[in-house]
């Protein structure tokens, strides 16, 4: 069946531009993650929600970042006056309970330049 | 706050060859433990987990236990193939905790 969709694969955008990156996950997931990973490192927790509501964000780095899933199914991650430093690969997982032993399924991630 | 140690890579081997990958944990509480795996041009997919001490995850000849008394959870394959390279990294999950920790990973190539 299909995976966890994430679009655009890749994304180019100038310092101090407006982003959106899009995830959809595997349906009837109820919980979804996004995550951001560094070159050569691993994975960073930045937001999950539970349903609709974002049950925990104490991931995201400051407040030009913000992800929202309106209808708790597809979710956007949105990156205000973007910097240099949010270059990176976003990756979007989906669980079915999102219970701690659910596992997730990932999604293939957005690649993010900023020029 | 909770971390994960991996032993830093690339690791090479050749085909056949025994694979040990290192993995040290730091956590508060008791967490849950597990191996995911990219695939070249593929998305993290989990290999297999542990949910307490002494508790043995196994999938595709990769296994990994649960070492409370050393912090450890070690993975390893008793003769590992060409398609087995790849970056494994290993994470951690606290109870209750709806977020995994990552360690850095480990890129492993095999050779024929």
């Amino acid at each position: 069946g299909a995976g966890v969709s994430q679009t655009p694969s890749n994304k180019v955008t100038e310092k101090g531009k407006y982003v959106e990156l899009r995830c959809d996950p595997i349906s009837g997931h109820t919980a979804l993650y996004w995550y951001r990973q560094s070159l050569g490192q691993g994975p960073e927790f930045l937001i999950y929600f539970q349903g609709t509501g974002a049950a925990d964000d104490s991931g995201l780095p400051n407040d030009r970042f913000f992800a929202v899933r309106p209808e708790g199914s597809v979710s956007t991650l949105k990156i205000q006056r973007t910097e240099r430093g949010d270059s990176a690969v976003y990756l979007c997982a989906s669980s079915s309970t999102g219970t701690a032993n659910s596992p997730l399924h990932f999604g293939n991630g957005t690649r993010l330049t900023v020029t | 706050g909770d971390s994960v140690t991996q032993m830093e890579g690339p690791v090479t081997l050749s085909e056949e060859a025994f694979l040990t990958i290192n993995c040290t944990y730091t956590a508060t509480g008791y967490p849950s433990l597990f191996w995911y795996v990219q695939y070249p041009g593929e998305g993290l997919q989990l290999l297999l987990k542990a949910t307490k001490a002494d508790d043995k995850g196994s999938n595709k000849g990769f296994e990994a236990t649960y070492r409370k008394e050393t912090t450890s959870f070690h993975l390893e394959k008793g003769s590992v193939q060409v398609s087995d390279s790849a970056v494994y990294f290993c994470a951690l999950s606290d109870q209750g905790a709806q977020k995994l920790v990552f360690g850095q990973g480990t890129r492993l190539t095999i050779n024929p």
